[in-house]
């Protein structure tokens, strides 16, 4: 079937522009997770979600990050004012559940973002 | 809080040789570990994961690696490296009762022929 899938794949954008990022999870998933992976490092969380709400946003580097979920399934992660330290590639997951011992989190292929 | 630390940033190994790749974490919890394998312009792919029990875990692609609760260790080891098993690799925690993944800084793995 088919697996995690972002959107767009890449993305350049001038310093102070807003982005917005998308993640298409499994279909069936209930929990999403976005992470960001900086250059030559591995993987930071940021937010992650269980249905509609975000259950732990706890990563998010500060107030111009945001995202959201609004019918349980696609997510948006949107940044406002741009600044260069945001490039990255950023990385979303599903999981059937949150939580417990099986539920394996999937991850998409990721959307690089480059802020010139 | 929960951290990671992959010791190796890259490691070179002819083909069909052995590998072996070290992760050691820290946790005042206790935690899930997995090991994680990102192919170029791949998603990651789960290698395989230590839950509870045995503390031998075997994964795919003919993958392993042992638990040492004393050492708070982690290794992942293959005996006889491919070609295609250049790629990066990432080692992670969770929280037993927990939900999101911390990764260590990955290692690097380019096998020559």
């Amino acid at each position: 079937g088919a697996g995690v899938s972002q959107t767009p794949s890449n993305k350049v954008t001038e310093k102070g522009k807003y982005v917005e990022l998308r993640c298409d999870p499994i279909s069936g998933h209930t929990a999403l997770y976005w992470y960001r992976q900086s250059l030559g490092q591995g993987p930071e969380f940021l937010i992650y979600f269980q249905g509609t709400g975000a259950a732990d946003d706890s990563g998010l580097p500060n107030d111009r990050f945001f995202a959201v979920r609004p019918e349980g399934s696609v997510s948006t992660l949107k940044i406002q004012r741009t600044e260069r330290g945001d490039s990255a590639v950023y990385l979303c997951a599903s999981s059937l559940m949150a939580g417990g011992d099986s539920y394996e989190q999937y991850f998409g292929p990721g959307t690089r973002l480059t802020v010139t | 809080a929960q951290s990671v630390t992959q010791l190796d940033s890259q490691v070179p190994v002819f083909e069909e040789a052995p590998v072996e790749l070290r992760c050691n974490y820290s946790s005042s919890v206790s935690v899930y570990l997995f090991w994680y394998v990102q192919y170029p312009n791949q998603g990651l792919q789960l290698l395989l994961k230590y839950l509870s029990g045995s503390t031998l875990v075997k994964g795919i692609n003919g993958f392993e690696a042992e638990f040492n609760k004393s050492q708070t260790s982690f290794h992942l080891r293959k005996p006889s490296v491919h070609i295609s098993d250049t790629a990066e690799y990432f080692c992670a925690v969770r929280k037993a009762a927990g939900n999101k993944l911390t990764f260590g800084g990955g290692t690097r793995v380019l096998v020559k022929p």
